[in-house]
């Protein structure tokens, strides 16, 4: 049983709807992270938040917007998306930031499959 | 910047047999680690193993192992004694900036009986 949690696993949405992807972890990590996984590219960062505040946008599309209540809790909220958004968006979170010659590994959640029709 | 290169988009490998998947990479830090994490068919990343660019011996976990050669900027996994379970994509990746791992392409692993 993975200590991050995402919901929903599968989602299908139309360009006009609006939707939100959930992410939990038990894990008592600082950081948390969105992902976004395209076939055949590497994994993209979308956003890093560390204590609640967004430390890092990965020049992401207004489209999507995360939000951190607190250091259990991220969402991405999607509204007006593209086909090509569909993807596998992965949550992770870390005891720390990942820096360089750090050891803050990553914990993943099993991912949200988005397709956007 | 940081770059990973992972050559091997797909490999298979014999149950109960050794397998190694090549990482190279490049940065323009001095002090730096690499990680690796393996993606089964339900989406989940998991960690596996991590070297830092200044730790003398190689890292092991297991049945995982890490061949690196810091003049070559190679780190590539090693799998001894492959069970069904390995089959999964496996990425390499290193930190870029202070928030960010910077993942490859992967290598996608199966495991034959």
């Amino acid at each position: 049983e993975t200590g991050v949690t995402q919901t929903p696993r599968h989602l299908v949405m139309g360009m006009t709807n609006k939707k939100s992807l959930k992410c939990e972890q038990h894990l008592g990590h600082n950081a948390m992270y969105w992902y976004k996984q395209s076939a055949k590219k590497p994994l993209e960062l979308m956003f890093v938040y560390n204590f609640k505040e967004q430390t890092e946008n990965n020049s992401v599309p207004s489209r999507f917007s995360p939000e951190c209540p607190n250091s259990s809790h991220l969402f991405l909220h999607l509204h007006t998306l593209q086909p090509e958004d569909s993807a596998l968006y992965l949550c992770a979170s870390s005891h720390r930031r990942v820096y360089r010659g750090g050891t803050g590994e990553l914990f993943f959640g099993e991912g949200s499959r988005l397709t956007v029709l | 910047a940081q770059k990973i290169t992972q050559t091997q988009p797909g490999m298979f490998v014999q149950e109960k047999e050794a397998v190694t998947l090549d990482c190279t990479y490049d940065t323009s830090d001095q002090s730096y680690g690499l990680f690796w994490y393996k993606q089964p068919s339900s989406g989940e990343m998991i960690f596996l193993i991590y070297q830092g660019s200044y730790d003398e011996q190689n890292a092991t976990e297991g049945r995982y192992s890490l061949n690196f050669q810091k003049a070559r900027k190679s780190a590539n996994l090693v799998i001894s004694a492959s069970q069904l379970g390995d089959s999964a994509m496996y990425f390499c990746a290193i930190p870029t900036g202070a928030n960010n791992l910077f993942f490859g392409t992967g290598t996608r692993l199966t495991v034959i009986p």
